[in-house]
C-alpha cells in the first residue's frame, strides 16, 4: 500500500505484560515517529528517528518505553511491563526530510491499546 | 510553560455556513503551524501548512490564518458540508530542539444538514 501502515490496529492485553506496535512507514521517508493519543486528547509526542542519526527518544514517558528502527525502514514501539496507564491509541508517522518541519506527517490509522 | 489551546467545545454549524477554529498558543515561536484533520479511528491527515512569515493560505475552500503577534491561528471552511465534520488538530514545531509536531487537543466539527 501507499501510506503508513500500522499492526495490530487493536490490542488487548492484561497488567504486567509486554507489547510490541509496528510501523510500516511510506517507502522513501526518512523521518519516523510515534505519538500516543489518549481519549480526548491531543497527540502526544513519544520517538523520532531520521535516517541513521539517533533517535530523539526525549517524548519516552519511562523506561518501560523503548523502540527501534530497522534498515530505517520499519519500526517497533514496546512497552514493557504493561500499566492500565498505558492505555491509548498509538500513532505512527513517517514524512520527508524529517529535519525540516515543512514537511507534512503521514499517519497511519493507529494501534488501539487496551490493558486490562 | 508552552502550550496549544484549541477550543474544546464542539463547534456545530449549518450546512454552507463558514466554520471558523481557533488555535492560540503561548510561549512559542513556531516557523510553521499545520492544520490536520481526524475523522474517528483513523490517524491524523494533513491540510494546510503555514509559515510564520505568511499571512493567509488557502487551499480549495481552506483558508488558514496565522497572526505570529496575537499567537494564533484561524482555520476557515467555507460553504461547509456534512463531509466536513471531524475533528481538526493545529500543530507546531516546538522547538529547534525536537523537530516533531506539538499537537492541540483538537476542535471537533459538526455540520448539520
Amino acid at each position: 500500500g501507499a501510506g503508513v501502515s500500522q499492526s495490530p490496529s487493536n490490542k488487548v492485553t492484561e497488567k504486567g505484560k509486554d507489547v510490541e506496535l509496528r510501523c510500516d512507514p511510506i517507502s522513501g521517508h526518512t523521518a519516523l515517529y510515534w505519538y500516543r493519543q489518549s481519549l480526548g486528547q491531543g497527540l502526544e509526542f513519544l520517538i523520532y528517528f531520521q535516517g541513521n542519526s539517533a533517535p530523539d527518544k526525549s517524548g519516552l514517558p519511562s523506561d518501560r518505553f523503548s523502540a527501534e528502527r530497522t534498515g530505517g525502514s520499519v519500526s517497533t514501539l514496546t512497552i514493557q511491563r504493561t500499566q492500565q496507564e498505558d492505555s491509548a491509541v498509538y500513532l505512527c508517522a513517517s514524512s520527508l526530510a524529517g529535519g525540516l518541519s515543512n514537511q507534512p506527517q503521514h499517519f497511519g490509522d493507529g494501534t488501539r491499546l487496551s490493558i486490562l | 510553560s508552552q502550550k496549544i489551546e484549541q477550543n474544546s467545545e464542539a463547534l456545530n454549524i449549518q450546512e454552507g455556513k463558514t466554520a471558523t477554529l481557533t488555535c492560540n498558543y503561548t510561549n512559542y515561536s513556531p516557523a510553521y503551524l499545520q492544520w490536520y484533520r481526524q475523522d474517528p479511528g483513523r490517524g491524523p491527515v494533513f491540510l494546510l501548512l503555514i509559515r510564520e512569515n505568511e499571512k493567509e493560505k488557502r487551499k480549495e475552500r481552506l483558508k488558514v490564518t496565522f497572526d505570529t503577534t496575537l499567537k494564533q491561528s484561524l482555520f476557515h471552511i467555507t460553504a461547509s458540508q456534512p463531509a466536513d465534520s471531524a475533528t481538526y488538530l493545529c500543530a507546531l514545531v516546538k522547538d529547534t530542539g525536537r523537530r516533531a509536531l506539538t499537537f492541540g487537543s483538537g476542535t471537533r466539527l459538526q455540520v448539520q444538514p
